[in-house]
């Protein structure tokens, strides 16, 4: 069974800083997701990926596959960035995917 | 359509109502699954349609809820004789291959009072 383990569990930035957050999986995959998570409750998936790099806006990330690796990264972060950022890998079995705990951001201005 | 899509996007009911959650998949995807997020915890599988069918199931967590899926599209998360610990975020999402192929709807936020 795959094991997914993000760090920080919180994190609170100043508007502007650079943001990093990390997850780590025990079980090889083929790809890896990060969701976004409002205060309001919506979920909103941010990335699928299944190598190196990808960028979207101020969002970026990337995936070591071989070290069990990925990390979001979050330019000039903004109050608006404030949510929990989940990520999440296959679990095994078809339909599973195995979601970590999330990353609760809060960014002030 | 363009996304999937989950109605409604909040439902407060009252225990032991039944609820039903809706879910509309992206067109032709053929791949549906099912997730919740209770308070304060991360989220779980809780099923899994390829087509019409439910190979996986694992996760559904009583015998209260059940799951549909009719032509190929919508799907339906009933919930019989709601309790409070059924409060929680459920998630839906589809593919067009696998999991790790899929695209997730906003979520409907349950509230059991």
């Amino acid at each position: 069974k795959n094991e997914v383990e993000q760090s920080p569990q919180n994190l609170t930035a100043q508007e502007g800083e650079f943001i990093t957050i990390n997850c780590s999986y025990s079980v090889g995959i083929s790809a890896l997701h990060w969701l976004q998570q409002h205060p309001g409750g919506g979920i909103v998936s941010l990335f699928m990926l299944s190598s190196g790099k990808k960028k979207h806006g101020r969002l970026i990330a990337t995936i070591n596959i071989q070290e069990k690796h990925s990390s979001l990264h979050i330019t000039a972060s903004h109050p608006r960035d404030s949510a929990v950022y989940i990520c999440a890998a296959p679990g095994g079995s078809q339909g599973n995917l195995i979601f970590g705990k999330g990353t609760k951001l809060s960014v002030k201005p | 359509g363009a996304g999937v899509s989950q109605s409604p996007s909040n439902k407060v009911t009252e225990k032991g109502k039944d609820v039903e959650l809706r879910c509309d998949p992206i067109s032709g995807h053929t791949a549906l699954y099912w997730y919740r997020q209770s308070l304060g915890q991360g989220l779980e599988f809780l099923i899994y349609f390829q087509g019409n069918s439910a190979p996986d199931k694992s996760g559904l967590p009583s015998d209260r809820f059940s799951a549909e899926r009719t032509g190929g599209s919508v799907s339906t998360l009933t919930i019989q004789r709601t309790q409070q610990e059924d409060s929680a975020v459920y998630l839906c999402a589809s593919s067009g291959g696998t999991v790790t192929e899929a695209f997730f709807g906003q979520g409907t936020r349950l509230t059991v009072v």
